[in-house]
């Protein structure tokens, strides 16, 4: 299986910071990443698709970025309703797998 | 607007099986690959397995040996079982459907479900 890997596990920030989350592959993925963002009792939203194109209907602040074995998703201006789990997704390779999860905290 | 609806039992004993269905509305089952996803309580996310409408399937390892993903055209539905359950399949259950937007994009999980939590007690 393929390892996703993501830093940190948490992360306190304010609104107005720019934020930069990073997931690692065990091995090369190309650009086969997602990126989704979770809140407490919903289901995960899609946010990033093939590491870098955003999902219609998303902000504009998020971005995503890498290939290979390493990636980012960065926030460039955190406002109130962006506290919620990060997660990173790889869909190169079944079995699909998930990053452990990037808790976005407010400072 | 596709929407995706879980149901299906909230208990279910050391043992026995869980049976979960997903209903598709606002669009057709018909193409795509449709997909189960599970997340214990506080956990990540455990991807299980996926069937396309043509009732071809790919399961995770860690659970193939107990898990069977089966399809419903006509009623726009499809289904999770998994056998001998045990308190470790206690988790919310998500349906979710794999798109992608071109032949030459990578999938991802576009549409997902509410989620359903099953617990796994006696």
């Amino acid at each position: 299986d393929i390892q996703m890997t993501q830093s940190p596990s948490s992360l306190s920030a304010s609104v107005g910071d720019r934020v930069t989350i990073t997931c690692r592959a065990s091995q090369s993925i190309s650009s086969y990443l997602n990126w989704y963002q979770q809140k407490p009792g919903k289901a995960p939203k899609l946010l990033i698709y093939a590491a870098s194109s955003l999902q219609s209907g998303v902000p504009s602040r998020f971005s995503g970025g890498g290939s290979g074995t390493d990636f980012t998703l960065t926030i460039s201006s955190l406002q109130p309703e962006d506290f919620a789990n990060y997660y990173c997704q790889q869909s190169y390779r079944t079995p699909y797998t998930f990053g452990q999860g990037t808790k976005l905290e407010i400072k | 607007q596709v929407q995706l609806q879980e149901s299906g039992p909230g208990l279910v004993k050391p043992s026995e099986a869980l049976s979960l269905t997903c209903t598709v509305s606002g669009g057709s089952i018909s193409s795509y690959y449709w997909s189960w996803i599970r997340q214990p309580p506080e956990k990540g996310l455990e991807w299980i397995g996926f069937i396309y409408y043509s009732g071809s399937t790919n399961y995770n390892p860690s659970l193939k040996s107990r898990v069977t993903i089966s399809l419903d055209t006509s009623k726009n539905q499809f289904s999770l079982r998994l056998s001998s359950v045990t308190a470790a399949d206690t988790a919310v259950y998500y349906c979710a459907r794999l798109g992608r937007p071109s032949v030459v994009t990578p999938y991802y999980f576009d549409y997902w479900g509410q989620g359903t939590l099953v617990t796994v007690s006696s």
